[in-house]
């Protein structure tokens, strides 16, 4: 069965640093997202992603992030200079057209 | 208001008790409706949509109430393997299920031998 895949798996970095997490999404699907979750907390929505353009996104999604899908498969998160509280788990998800969504395992994302 | 609000547990049980789930969600605009397991640092799990006819699968029965803007889980029968999160989960401004997700906190089950 086709998944979702993330890498790496956890990230650790120094505040200040910048970082890519990266996502292939399942091959067929059209849609795809950056969710996060900080730890003891609900997962929270970052972005949408269709047609090589941010089709949504959230007030957590400021200037500080970005979204790029270099080629056709793979789907990356950019956070240019990491804060503290960027630290969480990061999902990505994507979302066959009029399907439900399906998250990768996610990337520990631990800013030190 | 909360977007998705979820009992908040946790919920521990005897194997092969019977589980109920409730949630509400507060945007009238939300088209589709899901539950979602959650496994302790784990990704989120698609369990089953909801629709507003009420569907099962095996022990797990959803309903959707869109006046009321509630839903329901209820797990029959539970098993060791049932011990997770379950998150609500409705779509959010764009509706439909292309739109971004918004989650529930979750409720934790623990099924005991």
């Amino acid at each position: 069965e086709p998944e979702v895949t993330q890498t790496p798996s956890h990230q650790v970095t120094q505040m200040g640093q910048e970082v890519i997490l990266r996502c292939v999404p399942i091959s067929n699907h059209l849609y795809f997202y950056w969710y996060r979750q900080i730890l003891g907390q609900k997962v929270e929505f970052l972005v949408s992603f269709y047609n090589n353009e941010i089709s949504e996104k959230s007030e957590i999604f400021d200037d500080q992030f970005s979204v790029e899908r270099p080629d056709g498969s793979n789907f990356t998160l950019k956070i240019r200079s990491t804060k503290l509280e960027d630290s969480a788990m990061y999902f990505c998800a994507s979302n066959p057209r009029g399907h439900e969504q399906y998250f990768g395992p996610g990337t520990r994302l631990t800013v030190t | 208001r909360k977007e998705v609000e979820q009992d908040p547990g946790p919920f521990n049980v005897p194997e092969g008790a019977t589980v109920a789930f409730n949630c509400t969600y507060s945007n009238s605009a939300s088209q589709s409706f899901f539950w979602y397991r959650q496994d302790c640092r784990k990704e989120p799990k698609l369990l089953m949509s909801v629709y507003s006819s009420g569907n099962e699968d095996g022990r797990f029965t959803a309903q959707l109430n869109r006046a009321s803007q509630y839903i329901s889980l209820l797990i029959r029968d539970s098993k060791l393997s049932d011990s997770a999160t379950y998150l609500c989960v409705v779509t959010g401004n764009y509706g439909g299920s292309q739109g971004n997700l918004i989650f529930g906190k979750g409720t934790k089950l623990s099924v005991k031998p």
